[in-house]
């Protein structure tokens, strides 16, 4: 089946630095991706869309300077965490739609900031 | 406003005693339900899409069920390794456009003991 392969799956940085998280469509091209946010015991929470060749759209409250998405080809989006401090510690997680009609995910990443 | 809303948030069965999940739904129009599994600490793992009222797909001891309002997951004689949050998203048809954004309910954590 279609998968999407997330990396890394964790990963911990010191306050202050930027991390970046790939997200990539393994044997399907993904004109869009989505990036969510996860909290514990919580749903997801979509953050933005990824359009290839596009800016992002970003949902109500993400900061876009804060979390920069780059899609620049159609198996490749990436979520760069910018000055990352304690509270941005989260999972993210990555999707894409296969052929519009099935949404897959990512393994996800455990970001941890210290 | 599209919404999903998923019962009951936690369940615990024994192993071999099957029950049904619930996720009710209210959309201006469906593209498509979905079903995941998500294990602690990982991405959402698909298991189903259902696109019409009255559609149902199985996959070994899981049935979704599909009807204007809600959606089922039903778990035959369920064992311990089905023991996971399941989620329901609905895929909504946004009439500005084509919109691929997903709307999660708040999953159902079910454990299953031994």
């Amino acid at each position: 089946g279609a998968v999407v392969s997330q990396h890394p799956s964790r990963v911990i940085c010191k306050s202050g630095t930027s991390v970046k998280i790939e997200c990539r469509s393994l044997d399907f091209q993904a004109t869009t991706m989505f990036w969510y946010r996860q909290f514990p015991k919580q749903s997801l929470m979509l953050m933005a869309t990824s359009n290839e060749g596009s800016k992002a759209t970003y949902e109500q409250g993400v900061e876009k300077d804060k979390f920069l998405i780059n899609h620049a080809s159609l198996t490749l989006s990436t979520l760069t965490v910018t000055s990352a401090h304690p509270e941005d510690s989260s999972f993210y997680i990555c999707s894409a739609f296969l052929a519009n009609t099935e949404a897959f995910f990512g393994q996800g990443t455990r970001l941890t900031v210290v | 406003e599209d919404q999903v809303t998923q019962s009951p948030e936690a369940l615990r069965l024994q192993e071999g005693e099957s029950s049904s999940l619930n996720c009710s739904y209210t959309v201006s129009g469906l593209r498509g339900l979905f079903w995941y599994r998500q294990d602690p600490g990982k991405g959402p793992e698909f298991l189903f899409t259902l696109y019409s009222a009255g559609e149902e797909k199985e996959k070994e001891r899981l049935k979704a069920t599909l009807t204007k309002k809600e959606s089922f997951l039903h778990i035959t004689a369920p064992k311990p390794e089905d023991s996971a949050t399941y989620l329901c998203a609905v895929h909504p048809i946004d009439s500005q456009g084509g919109s691929e954004k997903l709307v999660f309910g708040k999953g159902t954590k079910l454990t299953v003991n031994p």
